[in-house]
């Protein structure tokens, strides 16, 4: 058991850049999330798959932003046209049943 | 929406004191877990304790959902307890997404 995985880790990027993060869940573990972290803030959640049906969606998750999870094992998140705003942490959990278990994270600067 | 409020935002302690930090919800949950947020961002697990009392070593945590909070204790605090403590829930029944609170910010002074 290796935890969540995410990558990368930092990205920095010019606004207007799209931007695609990828986040590998435990193995075996069917759910997979995505939130959203601002500082001093707690995590936020964007959306949530069970296999490779995305179930829920935020409507933080605006239409710049989308997520998949091809064959049910890992994830993308990508952010089209990003903004100074979009700047945060984002964080992949994923659990079998409903204690999630979050990887380190990606750190995503847009200047 | 449901709310999760913590309390108190910020704590310093002395190496070696004990503390309790405080979850109140808006709402009936199914699910509930307290986590460790390091200096570093990592999320780190420490109880998923949707109702009733569980202990590892210097922590526990008891959650009353008929009273709609729970509670994280910390005994004999070391340096390395530092950082945000958050309680997340979900309703359940079907949603799985946590809501997080506000955190409590831990910082234990040698």
């Amino acid at each position: 058991d290796t935890g969540v995985s995410q990558n990368p880790r930092h990205k920095i990027t010019k606004r207007g850049q799209n931007v695609t993060f990828r986040c590998d869940p435990i193995s075996e573990h069917n759910r997979l999330y995505w939130y959203r972290q601002t500082l001093g803030q707690g995590p936020e959640f964007l959306t949530y798959f069970q296999n490779e049906a995305q179930l829920e969606k935020s409507r933080l998750l605006s239409d710049r932003f989308s997520a998949e999870r091809p064959k049910g094992s890992f994830s993308t998140l990508e952010i089209q046209r990003t903004e100074q705003g979009d700047s945060a942490m984002y964080l992949c959990a994923s659990s079998k049943l409903e204690e999630q278990y979050f990887g380190p994270g990606t750190r995503l600067t847009v200047t | 929406g449901i709310q999760v409020e913590q309390s108190p935002p910020d704590l310093i302690l002395q190496e070696g004191a004990n503390s309790t930090l405080r979850c109140n919800f808006s709402d009936s949950v199914n699910n509930l877990q307290w986590f460790h947020q390091n200096p570093w961002g990592q999320l780190i697990n420490l109880f998923y304790i949707p109702s009733g009392t569980k202990q590892n070593g210097r922590l526990s945590a008891t959650t009353v959902a008929t009273e709609r909070y729970s509670l994280l204790y910390i005994s004999s605090s070391q340096t390395t307890d530092s950082g945000v403590y958050f309680c997340a829930v979900a309703l359940g029944s079907g949603t799985y997404k946590y809501i997080f609170g506000t955190g409590t910010r831990l910082k234990v002074l040698a």
